[in-house]
C-alpha cells in the first residue's frame, strides 16, 4: 500500500519568510495529493490540493508542486504570517480511494 | 450547513474496557472515514464506509471495528482497550469518497486509556 513520508517534522520561520514542506510517496498509481492544516484543538482542514495531471497549483500565498517522476510533492507558503502557525499534513490518495497521510509538520511563524 | 460532529469529545477508559465513538457527517455526505492521530505518527487510516458498506480498511487489529447506518452516521468501536489506544480519533466525511472527494474533518474524540 501507499506510504507517505513528510519532512521536516518541525519548522520555525520568521514572519514574512517562506516555508517549504516536502513529501514523498511510494505508489506511482496515486493520483490525488491534498494538503491539510490543523490548528490547535481542531480537525484538519483542506488548504490546497493537486491532481497527478498537474505540475503546479497556486492559491494566493500557497502553492503546491508535484514531481510524478520522483514521486514527491511540496507545499510552499510565501510571506508567512503568525496565523499560518499550525500542523500541516500532506496526503496521497491510492486508486482504491484510501487517503494516506504523512506524519505532519509543525510550523511556527515568529513575529 | 452543520459540520462533522463527533461525540464524545473527551473520554477516559481503563485497560480492557471497550469504547464506542460516534460521528455525524455533513448532511448529504455518504462517505465516512476514521483516522487515529497520535504524536509523531500523523493520521493513520482506520476504515472508510460508504452507503453502509466498508469500502476500505487500514492496518489495525480486529479490536477496531466500525459501522455506518442508513442515515450515514457512523460509529467506531474499540474493544479490550490497551494503553497504546490513547489517541485522538478523527472522523471525516465526503460527498462521494473515492478519487475526488475532499474530506471534511470533525474535531475528534480524545480517548485516554489508563
Amino acid at each position: 500500500g501507499e506510504n507517505v513520508e513528510q519532512h521536516p517534522s518541525t519548522l520555525s520561520v520568521q514572519e514574512g519568510d517562506s516555508a517549504v514542506i516536502k513529501c514523498t510517496y511510494s505508489d506511482s498509481a496515486s493520483n490525488y495529493f491534498p494538503w491539510y492544516k490543523q490548528e490547535l484543538g481542531k480537525g484538519p482542514q483542506l488548504i490546497i490540493d493537486i491532481r497527478s495531471n498537474v505540475g503546479e497549483k497556486k492559491d494566493q500565498r500557497i502553492a503546491v508542486t508535484l514531481n510524478k517522476t520522483a514521486k514527491h510533492f511540496s507545499l510552499h507558503i510565501t510571506e508567512t504570517q503568525p496565523e499560518d502557525s499550525a500542523v500541516y499534513f500532506c496526503a496521497a490518495r491510492e486508486p482504491g480511494g484510501k487517503l494516506i497521510f504523512g506524519q505532519g509538520t509543525e510550523l511556527s511563524v515568529k513575529p | 450547513k452543520a459540520g462533522v460532529t463527533q461525540t464524545p469529545r473527551y473520554l477516559i477508559k481503563t485497560r480492557g474496557q471497550q469504547v464506542t465513538l460516534s460521528c455525524s457527517p455533513i448532511s448529504g455526505h455518504r462517505s465516512v472515514s476514521w483516522y487515529q492521530q497520535t504524536p509523531g505518527q500523523g493520521l493513520q487510516f482506520l476504515f472508510e464506509y460508504f452507503s453502509e458498506t466498508q469500502r476500505n480498511k487500514g492496518n489495525f487489529p480486529g479490536r477496531f471495528s466500525g459501522r455506518q447506518f442508513s442515515n450515514s452516521r457512523s460509529e467506531m468501536n474499540v474493544s479490550t482497550l490497551e494503553l497504546g489506544d490513547s489517541a485522538l480519533y478523527l472522523c471525516a466525511s465526503s460527498s462521494s469518497g473515492g478519487d475526488t472527494g475532499e474530506l471534511f474533518f470533525g474535531e475528534g474524540s480524545r480517548l485516554t486509556v489508563l
